[in-house]
């Protein structure tokens, strides 16, 4: 049973363009929500992340949207960069501070 | 450098053989995470501590995995007589307060032969 779910394995996007990244959830519970960002052979690194009171949070050129009644979230990275190419997780828990439970993640490659 | 380290980096084991791999939190993080990824998948959560109790130990994998935060700060976690299905990355990670995030370290890539 998934509770996090990144449901595009892969994205290809244009260096300059708009990356759109896609995350759904199923547990009600969670009221934090992280996005990380991994390259081979490293941990992730932690991106951006939003919690359920809030329906939008930006930092520089990553904003994350969440729509709770759809349990849904996004991550755009505008303008996105050829650097930006790695495989990006999504991330949940409660509380805010209890184990993060990890969707499958989605690879962005970004193409000059 | 004040990120999580690990320790080592990369470990060739054979099967039946025990390792333990060591983790360094951000100095000021009391919550200290140890997850498990494997290839295509996200990272699985295995256990936790705050300080030195261990809140959640249902997780680990299998009565061979055990895991100590004795001082409240370094964490070492242990598999015993390994098997080629534990050949995964191991990764640490910490926090201090809710909400804020969990970074993690570089991660330690387990080879069972």
């Amino acid at each position: 049973d998934q509770q996090v779910k990144q449901n595009s394995p892969s994205l290809s996007v244009q260096e300059g363009r708009i990356s759109i990244l896609n995350c759904d959830y199923t547990n009600s519970m969670f009221d934090y929500f992280l996005w990380y960002k991994k390259y081979p052979a490293e941990g992730p690194t932690f991106l951006i992340s939003i919690s359920s009171i809030k329906d939008k949070n930006e930092d520089g050129r990553f904003t994350v949207f969440l729509n709770k009644r759809a349990k849904h979230l996004s991550l755009h990275i505008v303008p996105s960069q050829p650097g930006d190419s790695a495989v990006y997780f999504c991330a949940a828990s409660w509380s805010g501070n209890t184990p993060l439970v990890f969707g499958k993640g989605t690879r962005l490659s970004v193409i000059a | 450098d004040t990120g999580v380290s690990q320790d080592p980096r990369h470990k060739i084991t054979k099967r039946g053989q025990n390792v333990t791999f060591r983790c360094d939190p951000i100095s000021e993080h009391n919550r200290l995470y140890w997850y498990r990824q494997t290839l295509g998948q996200g990272p699985e959560f295995l256990t936790y501590f705050q300080n030195e109790a261990q809140l959640e130990k249902s997780r680990l994998l299998s009565d061979r995995f055990s895991a100590e935060r004795p001082k409240g700060s370094f964490s070492t976690l242990e598999i015993q007589r390994t098997e080629q299905g534990d050949s995964a990355m191991y990764l640490c990670a910490s926090s201090l307060e809710p909400m804020t995030g969990q970074y993690f370290g570089p991660g330690t890539r387990l080879t069972v032969t």
